[in-house]
């Protein structure tokens, strides 16, 4: 099925360790984005991307790095990963002036 | 940075009722978006607006884009037990490059059965 795919969908992490998730998505969307979502908070912008080659930083992007080497995958990396980075993480995307977002089924990351 | 109040921040109803949440800005947006995320997925868009004053419905749900751009509510009529989750409002401008949601804290939806 279409859409977008998550990877890994659980993960733990002791601190100072580093990660990699991807995010992939299979409808030829220009833009994509990730997001983390905290109890009580909403789902915040990490880092987003409006095509291959290009990333911009979005509401709380410290202590992560991103990639768009394809157009269809967008990485997310954790260099040094701190008890703060625990979170769900949504991966999305959506076409030029889409009319809503595809949202990936979320990684679970714990860091202890 | 932008940002949107949603309330209530949670509520229990009995099934057969009909809800009633909403979103605020203190900036305008071009887009207003719902989405319903249940537990352990990520969210899923329930209804897409575009235009100030525009009244949008899917099913049960009925969503508006408020007059002046600032705000939106989102209506459930005759609560069923699948309705429970979270419900998110989202806000969307397309001006130059970024094109990113803004999203509410969410209303967590618990029914009664």
């Amino acid at each position: 099925n279409a859409g977008v795919t998550q990877t890994p969908k659980f993960r733990v992490l002791k601190t100072g360790q580093s990660m990699t998730l991807l995010c992939a998505q299979d409808m030829n969307h220009e833009y994509m984005y990730w997001y983390r979502q905290d109890p009580g908070m909403g789902l915040r912008l990490i880092h987003y991307s409006v095509g291959e080659g290009t990333t911009a930083k979005g509401e709380v992007p410290d202590g992560y790095n991103v990639s768009r080497l394809k157009k269809q995958n967008f990485l997310l990396g954790l260099e040094s990963a701190a008890p703060s980075q625990t979170s769900v993480y949504f991966c999305a995307s959506t076409s030029r002036g889409g009319k809503g977002y595809t949202f990936g089924s979320g990684t679970r990351l714990t860091v202890v | 940075g932008q940002q949107l109040n949603q309330s209530p921040q949670s509520m229990f109803i009995q099934e057969g009722e009909d809800v009633s949440m909403n979103c605020t800005s203190s900036s305008i947006f071009n887009t207003w978006l719902w989405y319903k995320q249940d537990p352990g997925e990520g969210p899923v868009l329930l209804i897409a607006l575009y235009k100030a004053g525009e009244l949008t419905s899917n099913g049960r749900l009925t969503a508006q884009f408020g007059i002046t751009r600032k705000d939106s509510f989102l209506n459930i009529s005759a609560s069923i037990p699948s309705d429970v989750g979270i419900y998110f409002c989202a806000g969307l401008n397309y001006g130059g490059s970024q094109g990113n949601l803004i999203f509410g804290k969410g209303t967590k939806l618990s029914v009664k059965p």
